[in-house]
């Protein structure tokens, strides 16, 4: 299967910090997704994002998918962003490969 | 509104004793999929469907039964449940095709003793 490696693996922001996360794959992929567990297990879908760059408010994501790689921002970061950020790829065959997360956590 | 349910949403058990996680879209999708979310590995696959009738394997199928009799239905079987199942499971769906998100269902938190 295709790896997929997360980092860093824990974060700890002050609220109103920038941060940027990152989500490397070992193969060609058709598609790549990241995601927010809340603190209630709830996984929340933030982008669908193959290729190419996406905002949404104070998040953005951008995909180098020649590189192998995504990249998830956020931006006046807010307590309520706490949480595990996943990324996950779907190759050809439609199987999907998570990575192990990003726990982040946003303090007042 | 469009989503995916799963029950029950919590779930404890005995070891040797079978049991059916049921999973449901409303959004006509063809493609269904289950994870598995245990602390430090992230959410690994376990079975997924392309369409009725059609399921494969996925990283972690050893354990678990799938069906596919209608298009909104996905049940998650374990026919004698063990400890190591002990997990937090998610259901999954979106369209077929190249370029559709997955949608996630709220989890079942199943615990084998």
């Amino acid at each position: 299967g295709i790896q997929v490696e997360q980092s860093p693996p824990d974060l700890i922001l002050q609220e109103g910090a920038n941060s940027t996360l990152r989500c490397n794959f070992s193969d060609s992929v058709n598609n790549l997704q990241w995601f927010h567990q809340n603190p209630w297990g709830q996984l929340i879908n933030l982008f669908y994002i193959p290729s190419g760059t996406k905002q949404n408010g104070r998040l953005s994501a951008t995909t180098v998918a020649t590189e192998r790689y995504s990249l998830l921002y956020i931006s006046s970061s807010q307590t309520t962003d706490s949480g595990v950020y996943f990324c996950a790829v779907e190759r050809a065959g439609n199987q999907f490969y998570f990575g192990t997360g990003t726990s982040l956590t946003v303090i007042p | 509104e469009a989503q995916v349910t799963q029950n029950p949403r919590y779930l404890i058990t005995v070891t040797g004793k079978k049991l059916t996680v049921t999973c449901s879209q409303n959004m006509n999708h063809e493609y269904m999929s289950w994870y598995r979310q245990d602390p430090g590995l992230g959410l690994r696959q376990i079975y997924y469907s392309m369409n009725v009738e059609v399921t494969d394997k996925g990283d972690v199928p050893e354990g678990y039964k799938v069906s596919r009799k209608e298009k909104r239905n996905f049940p998650l079987i374990l026919e004698s449940p063990s400890p190591n199942q002990t997990s937090l499971y998610f259901c999954a769906s979106r369209r077929t095709g190249l370029s559709h998100e997955q949608y996630f269902g709220p989890g079942t938190r199943l615990t084998v003793t």
